[in-house]
């Protein structure tokens, strides 16, 4: 069980353009899902928690026009990061929580995201 | 503000031997939990580990134990037996009172054969 998929797992795109990153509990219902974005050799670091039905919760320095959260259902929550630019090329993660008593969030994949 | 550090930023062990990766956290709740993760080349997070900050017993996964130390805020791996397939990053990580998780710098680990 606490399976979580990301889609895609790599996108190249040019400048200017938008992509949309889809992130799905597979077996269970998440009422929470989080973004983080990696640098290489880095860290993660949270960028928003999406809650579902209402509006993500960003993290101070993310922007909201740019990086757009949608989580419609118990098991979807999506990321577009609007008019991309080669400084958003990082690698994006999405996780979700059981909701159980140890909150453990379960991550997806992974998107490798490239802008050239 | 609650912060986690991961003062090995690499560390070689032999494989089947035993090896520590180093946690401290700070944090002024009373409440919270501490996971590790590990993050293989491939890039993915893969939950390891939890203990609950007040859970007497340390916490146990196969061959991963969590050596948990309240009083020194300490929160360290310990992988036995190592196998290859442990080669990775390892993120030590606490979770704040707004279920939000506070990641370490990562420790890379490489298990010589």
């Amino acid at each position: 069980g606490a399976v979580v998929s990301q889609h895609p797992s790599r996108v190249i795109c040019k400048s200017g353009t938008s992509v949309k990153i889809e992130c799905r509990s597979l077996d269970f219902q998440a009422t929470t899902m989080f973004w983080y974005r990696q640098f290489p050799k880095q860290s993660l670091m949270l960028m928003a928690t999406s809650n579902e039905g209402s509006k993500a919760t960003y993290e101070q320095g993310v922007e909201k026009d740019k990086f757009l959260i949608n989580h419609a259902s118990l098991t979807l929550s999506t990321l577009t990061v609007t008019s991309a630019h080669p400084e958003d090329s990082s690698f994006y993660i999405c996780s979700a929580s059981l909701g159980d008593s140890t909150d453990t969030q379960y991550f997806g994949p992974g998107t490798r995201l490239t802008v050239l | 503000a609650q912060k986690i550090t991961q003062t090995q930023p690499g560390m070689f062990v032999q494989e089947k031997e035993a090896v520590t990766l180093d946690c401290t956290y700070d944090t002024s709740d009373q409440s919270y939990g501490l996971f590790w993760y590990k993050q293989p080349s491939s890039g993915e997070m893969i939950f390891l580990i939890y203990q609950g900050s007040y859970d007497e017993q340390n916490a146990t996964e196969g061959r991963y134990s969590l050596n948990f130390q309240k009083a020194r805020k300490s929160a360290n791996l310990v992988i036995s037996a190592s196998q290859l397939g442990d080669s990775a990053m390892y993120f030590c990580a606490m979770e704040d009172s707004s279920y939000k998780l506070i990641f370490g710098s990562g420790t890379r680990l490489l298990v010589r054969p």
